[in-house]
């Protein structure tokens, strides 16, 4: 398997425009997780979602941030409109039976 | 809300030597991840813990779990270079699998011959 797919792997984005990240997660994993990096912040939990549907988005910032996962082998992390302060790397992360395996992340930078 | 803490934050390892991380975390929880991360590159998983005094082993890394005293340790013996990178221990709150997990902030460790 090719262990969890990020999609893309840098983004340079002027502040106010819109960002999609993208995850496709290891097959048959039925969990998905987004984490967002900062050096000040660390590892935080963004979403996450049991066989496409979320459970806990306590962690999204704002309204500016919205996540879907329309079928098991997708999921979209978007930033509308983006700041500076989203610059960061973001992790999408899938899971079965308890292991929780990591993407390559995205390195987000926000001018 | 949960609280992971890591300690030391940073450590200044000697080739040889052995070193110990601490994983504090203040819920209770059976599950507990230990993840390795080189700078600029992704989370890598070294263990997973699963019950009250699990004990894992890779190599010259040592992993154990204490759930009573809500402790797991992640022990270094003989540090080489290789070893330089971040760790990171990470608790599942809910105790079941596919809910998420809660990081530390991480322990730096830089080997030095």
């Amino acid at each position: 398997d090719a262990g969890v797919i990020q999609s893309p792997r840098h983004e340079v984005t002027e502040m106010g425009q819109e960002v999609t990240l993208r995850c496709k997660p290891i097959s048959g994993h039925n969990s998905l997780f987004w984490y967002r990096q900062t050096m000040m912040r660390g590892l935080e939990l963004l979403i996450y979602f049991n066989n496409n549907v979320p459970i806990d988005d306590s962690g999204m910032p704002e309204d500016r941030f919205s996540a879907k996962m329309p079928n098991a082998s997708f999921s979209t992390l978007k930033i509308q409109p983006s700041e500076p302060r989203d610059s960061a790397v973001y992790f999408c992360a899938s899971s079965f039976a308890g292991e929780v395996f990591f993407g390559s992340g995205t390195q987000l930078s926000v001018l | 809300e949960l609280k992971v803490e890591q300690n030391p934050l940073f450590l200044s390892m000697q080739e040889g030597k052995n070193y110990t991380i601490y994983c504090n975390y203040s819920t209770t929880s059976d599950r507990l991840y230990w993840y390795r991360q080189d700078p600029g590159k992704s989370l890598e998983s070294l263990f997973v813990l699963l019950s009250n005094g699990a004990v894992k082993q890779e190599g010259r890394l040592m992993a154990s779990l204490d759930t009573k005293a809500r402790l797991s340790t992640l022990h270094i013996t003989a540090a080489v270079h290789d070893l330089s990178a971040t760790y990171f221990c990470a608790v599942n709150p809910s105790n079941q699998a596919g809910t998420a997990l809660i990081f530390g902030k991480g322990t730096t460790l830089s080997v030095s011959s």
